[in-house]
């Protein structure tokens, strides 16, 4: 079966502070996404990670992979407010034809 | 420039009715995909279109759902004899798989609300 597993599910954090969040997926996969969703808007695009060892940053984000463990982390540096949003990973199967698959999302709150 | 179009953006409806739900996606995007997103979950796959044909409809939850891309851009949603659990957000998201790192590019989602 294929499944995406995020966690935590929900995180309050303090302004400044460091934080990792995760996420697990059950079967091979050669392409993981990381979106970012604001209370009711669409996801937008985060990160791309095409390969064993991709690490990418941009701002105080940065999400690494390792698809021997099968395990992406997204990473935050000293948070800020506006980094408060929903945050989703997304793995391509191939098993035919790529579908992107969901994990749970992470809830992340960035407290004043 | 312009990018997933979804429309309607809200959509009420009596249980039993037809519903169809239409997304425009991003010019020369040959991927199209289907999600439906309920309150506090990640989007749950529905159907993939590459160009007209389905690819992939394992998501569709049953016989109920229906979707097409006849002409490989514009897509609909159709949804019979709606059910209360139909209610949800649908996302429609659109990608370039001829560039190696393509994303999905959503549009904003048409919510549906089956009363």
């Amino acid at each position: 079966e294929l499944k995406v597993e995020q966690n935590p599910l929900f995180l309050s954090m303090q302004e400044g502070k460091n934080y990792t969040i995760y996420c697990n997926y059950s079967t091979t996969s050669d392409r993981l996404y990381w979106y970012r969703q604001d209370p009711g808007k669409s996801l937008e695009s985060l990160f791309v990670l095409l390969s064993n060892g991709a690490v990418k940053q941009e701002g105080r984000l940065m999400a690494s992979l390792d698809t021997k463990a099968r395990l992406s982390t997204l990473h935050i540096t000293a948070a800020v407010h506006d980094l408060s949003a929903t945050y989703f990973c997304a793995v391509d199967f191939a098993s035919g034809t790529y579908k992107s698959i969901f994990g749970t999302g992470t809830r992340l709150k960035v407290l004043a | 420039g312009a990018g997933v179009s979804q429309t309607p953006s809200n959509k009420v409806t009596e249980k039993g009715k037809y519903v169809e739900l239409r997304c425009d996606p991003i010019s020369g995007h040959t991927a199209l995909y289907w999600y439906r997103q309920s309150l506090g979950q990640g989007p749950e796959f529905l159907i993939y279109f590459q160009g007209t044909g389905a690819a992939d409809d394992s998501g569709l939850p049953n016989d109920r759902f229906f979707a097409v891309r006849p002409e490989g851009s514009v897509s609909t949603l159709k949804i019979q004899r709606t059910e209360r659990g139909d209610s949800a957000v649908y996302l429609c998201a659109s990608s370039s798989q001829s560039a190696a790192n393509s994303p999905l590019h959503f549009g904003n989602g048409t919510r549906l609300t089956v009363t």
